[in-house]
């Protein structure tokens, strides 16, 4: 089977950076996604590895050690609107063992303090 | 573009009765999935269909649920003989076709409640 393992909350000050951690155990791995989930809202996109090494968009920046079945988000600059639900997502073969359909970590929630 | 779309958004149902959920994935993505999300957790994966092909179930949770999808467009998630435990937030993605699976589009949910 699919774990990750997320924290469960992460609390910053604006303007600061934070680090937010995910290490998984899967039976079948093809990369590791981040999506960014604001309270009511739908999960949006963020990042993707599938490879080891860093991968940045703008403010955000993704890494992942596959030897180390281990990746991390780091937020720049925080802002208030970063206030939100986090979640890593595994992109494994699934039950056919083709699939590649996601299975996603429990979430942390980010508060940005002022 | 239009995104995903799903209605309704919100369904209140009384135990024991069948509801059907509706979603509309972006035009041209070949790739559609279910999950279910309740308070405070994390996705649980439900279905998956990639175009034509004989969709992964594995993550219905009971017999009750089943879904179908036509024309390789929109889909339909139907709970037979609703519990109080399948109230959760119920979405819909869709990804440009299996290979950007990893970039999934979702749409707004349906929050289901059974009283």
């Amino acid at each position: 089977g699919q774990s990750l393992e997320q924290p469960s909350e992460v609390t910053a000050v604006e303007g600061a950076i934070v680090q937010i951690n995910c290490t998984y155990q899967t039976s079948g791995f093809y990369g590791l996604s981040w999506y960014q989930q604001h309270d009511g809202g739908a999960p949006t996109f963020l990042s993707y590895n599938g490879l080891d090494g860093l991968e940045e968009t703008g403010r955000f920046s993704s890494f992942l050690s596959r030897s180390d079945s281990y990746g991390y988000l780091l937020l720049q600059e925080l802002q208030m609107k970063d206030s939100a639900s986090y979640f890593c997502a595994v992109r494994d073969p699934g039950s056919s063992g083709s699939a590649r359909q996601l299975t996603f970590g429990s979430g942390t929630q980010l508060t940005v303090l002022p | 573009g239009a995104g995903v779309s799903q209605s309704p958004s919100n369904k209140v149902t009384e135990k024991g009765k069948d509801v059907e959920l509706r979603c509309d994935p972006i035009s041209g993505h070949t790739a559609l999935y279910w999950y279910r999300q309740s308070l405070g957790q994390g996705l649980e994966f439900l279905i998956y269909f990639q175009g034509n092909s004989a969709p992964d179930k594995s993550g219905l949770p009971s017999d009750r649920f089943s879904a179908e999808r036509t024309g390789g467009s929109v889909s339909t998630l139907t709970i037979q003989r609703t519990q109080q435990e399948d109230s959760a937030v119920y979405l819909c993605a869709s990804s440009l076709d299996r290979g950007s699976s990893y970039e999934q589009y979702f749409g707004p949910g349906t929050r289901l409640t059974v009283t």
